[in-house]
């Protein structure tokens, strides 16, 4: 079964450190991937998203994809109390979610 | 903010009841889906309907009927449900159901079923 899995966290860092998010897939065929955060209690809200090998940086974001190692990560830099929330990253070809990381940032 | 809305927010029914959750999107997308969310479990994808065809469905069980009459409305009718479809039920949008295309949610309708 192809899919797409997340380190369930939590996920601990301080306040204006780097947070890494990573995700793993097994469908090669795997083209495009998007992160998404959601706030408890909410739904999920795009963050960004990469289609291509190599980094795609959007402000705080870094989002990197390896197709080699089938894997997709997402780096926040200077994080923030306001980041905390669960991140999901989707491999959107066959509109596949990973379980979500939970990531708290510790003022 | 959001141009996919949901109504309603919250919704508690009886094993025998019947009920209906609407979705709207004005953002002029053509593909909507219903998705499932349980605690502690992944985004379950329910229904995909692109320009008014339903394209997948994931063997949803049938207690599950969705509807959608315009590209714009997106309802999903609910009977007969089990305590174990409590769940937030989640609608999204997206322009045209392609692969790598962008999905935008709604903010969720929180089902109860006693």
């Amino acid at each position: 079964q192809k899919e797409v899995e997340q380190n369930s966290g939590p996920l601990s860092v301080p306040e204006g450190a780097i947070a890494s998010l990573n995700c793993t897939y097994s469908d090669r065929g795997s083209q495009s991937f998007f992160w998404y955060r959601q706030y408890s209690g909410k739904s999920p809200e795009l963050i960004m998203f990469i289609y291509s090998n190599g980094d795609k940086e959007d402000g705080r974001f870094t989002a990197q994809l390896n197709k080699a190692s089938q894997y997709v990560s997402l780096l926040i830099r200077d994080s923030q109390p306001s980041d905390s929330a669960t991140y999901l990253c989707a491999g959107l070809n066959d509109m596949r979610f990973g379980a979500g990381t939970r990531l708290t940032v510790k003022p | 903010e959001t141009g996919v809305t949901q109504t309603p927010r919250h919704l508690v029914m009886g094993m025998t009841n019947k009920k209906s959750l609407k979705c709207e999107q004005h953002l002029g997308h053509n593909a909507m889906y219903w998705y499932k969310q349980s605690a502690k479990k992944p985004l379950e994808l329910m229904f995909v309907y692109s320009l008014e065809e339903r394209v997948e469905n994931n063997s949803v069980p049938s207690r599950f009927s969705p509807e959608c009459p315009n590209s714009s409305h997106l309802f999903l009718h609910l009977h007969t449900l089990q305590p174990e479809d409590s769940a937030l039920y989640l609608c999204a949008s997206s322009q045209d159901g392609s692969s790598g295309d962008t999905q935008y949610f709604g903010p969720g309708t929180r089902l109860t079923v006693l």
